[in-house]
């Protein structure tokens, strides 16, 4: 059975720092993983999706890396902004997709202005 | 283009009753998927439908039921409410069914008293 764990389970940080989100899967052979944002009380929002053939995907300040073969992906966050502060989920689709996405608990995250 | 729409937002219903929550995906897409989250958990898989059929369900009691529409909508009925299965509910879209990107909707909360 698939696991995710996503480590810190919670980060306070000053705004305009750089920051790394830690995200790790028990099962190789997925086929994507996909990085989320959720605010308080609302549904979730995408951020990034790498494919398991590739190793990174970058959209503005964030870039995540996927390292299949040790099960480990990270969330790069640049330049933090209070903005910034939410819950970060990261999941993962074995092939097939009949399973759905496996998520971790998520990290929160709180920039400090 | 709108995205994943839900409704009701919130719900509040006794121990014992049914409810139904609807989903409507994004324009052109055909899998519809829906998940559980409880509080401080990530989302748990529930569903997943394609083109109108069942393709995956996770590990959830068979009081929890869906469908798909022609249209691609689709409903999650809930039946012999427990106070256990307050929690957000949420349903996301996808153009295709093996692990494409997931997009989600702003939930519905429910709540049994």
């Amino acid at each position: 059975k698939q696991e995710v764990t996503q480590i810190p389970a919670a980060l306070s940080v000053p705004e305009g720092e750089n920051l790394v989100l830690n995200c790790s899967f028990t099962d190789s052979a997925i086929y994507n993983l996909q990085w989320f944002r959720q605010d308080p009380g609302k549904g979730l929002t995408s951020l990034l999706l790498i494919q398991s053939s590739q190793r990174e995907q970058t959209s503005g300040r964030l870039n995540a890396s996927l390292d299949k073969s040790s099960g480990r992906s990270t969330l790069y966050i640049a330049a933090s902004q209070p903005g910034d502060s939410a819950t970060y989920l990261c999941a993962v689709i074995r092939g097939g997709g009949a399973d759905g996405l496996t998520f971790g608990k998520g990290t929160h995250l709180i920039i400090q202005p | 283009d709108a995205g994943v729409t839900q409704s009701p937002t919130h719900l509040i219903k006794t121990r014992g009753q049914h409810v139904t929550l609807r989903c409507s995906p994004i324009s052109g897409h055909k899998s519809v998927s829906w998940y559980q989250q409880v509080l401080g958990q990530g989302p748990q898989f529930i569903f997943q439908y394609y083109e109108k059929e069942e393709r995956g369900r996770g590990n959830f009691p068979d009081r929890f039921s869906a469908r798909q529409f022609p249209n691609y909508s689709s409903e999650l009925n809930v039946n012999a409410l427990l106070l256990g299965d307050s929690a957000l509910y949420l349903c996301a879209s996808s153009l295709a069914g093996e692990g494409t990107e997931a997009f989600f909707g702003q939930g519905t909360r429910l709540t049994v008293v």
